[in-house]
């Protein structure tokens, strides 16, 4: 069974600090890899999306990797601001069932000035 | 940005009452989902469509239920809402075609409260 693993569960921060969230899965079968932000109260923002032939998407000052044979995707933040602040989820597809989506717990992220 | 509507934001309601959560998109996706999120816990998919007249269970078993009559429109029913129901709940649509990955796009969800 697939298990999506985020650390650190949460995390504070400096404004302008460079970040590194980590999401590890117990199965390295995955069709793709999705991250996610949620801000409280509220609904998801698709970030970025990996496909499992790809090892990294790129959009402004986000970065994601993909290492499937390891089992890990780390979503890098540069820079980051205030306004950064959110819970960070990932989600893998299987490829079995690619409308399933497994999502982990989550990484929230404080970012103070 | 996606063009994905849930109504209500927050829903404060008794035991007992029966409830339908809407949702609808106007990007013509085909496929529509509904999550459920406790708090601080994973989202969990409830119920999926491929398109009209299809419904699926997804993985959390959940006594609500769902229908997909139009495309747009994917709404879900509690018929006797319970404390336990109490969550929040995540609707979503992804399109049904080559190269679209299965990316889901997300409403900004339904807080349920049962007294």
């Amino acid at each position: 069974k697939q298990e999506v693993t985020q650390i650190p569960a949460a995390l504070s921060v400096p404004e302008g600090e460079n970040l590194v969230l980590n999401c590890s899965f117990t199965d390295s079968a995955i069709y793709n890899l999705q991250w996610f932000r949620q801000d409280p109260g509220k609904g998801l923002t698709s970030l970025l999306l990996i496909q499992s032939s790809q090892r990294e998407q790129t959009s402004g000052r986000l970065n994601a990797s993909l290492d499937k044979s390891s089992g890990r995707s780390t979503l890098y933040i540069a820079a980051s601001q205030p306004g950064d602040s959110a819970t960070y989820l990932c989600a893998v597809r299987p490829p079995y069932n690619t409308d399933k989506l497994i999502f982990g717990t989550g990484t929230r992220l404080q970012v103070f000035p | 940005e996606a063009d994905i509507y849930q109504t209500p934001r927050y829903l404060v309601i008794g035991t007992g009452k029966k409830i339908t959560l809407e949702c609808s998109q106007t990007m013509g996706h085909d496929k529509m989902y509904w999550y459920q999120q406790d708090p601080g816990m994973e989202l969990h998919l409830i119920h999926y469509s491929y398109g009209v007249n299809s419904t699926e269970k997804g993985d959390l078993s959940s006594e609500s239920t769902v229908s997909r009559i139009r495309t747009e429109h994917f709404p879900l029913t509690l018929e006797s809402a319970r404390p336990s129901h109490t969550s929040q709940y995540l609707c979503a649509s992804s399109f049904k075609r080559t190269g679209s990955y299965n990316e889901q796009f997300f409403g900004p969800g339904t807080r349920l409260t049962v007294l």
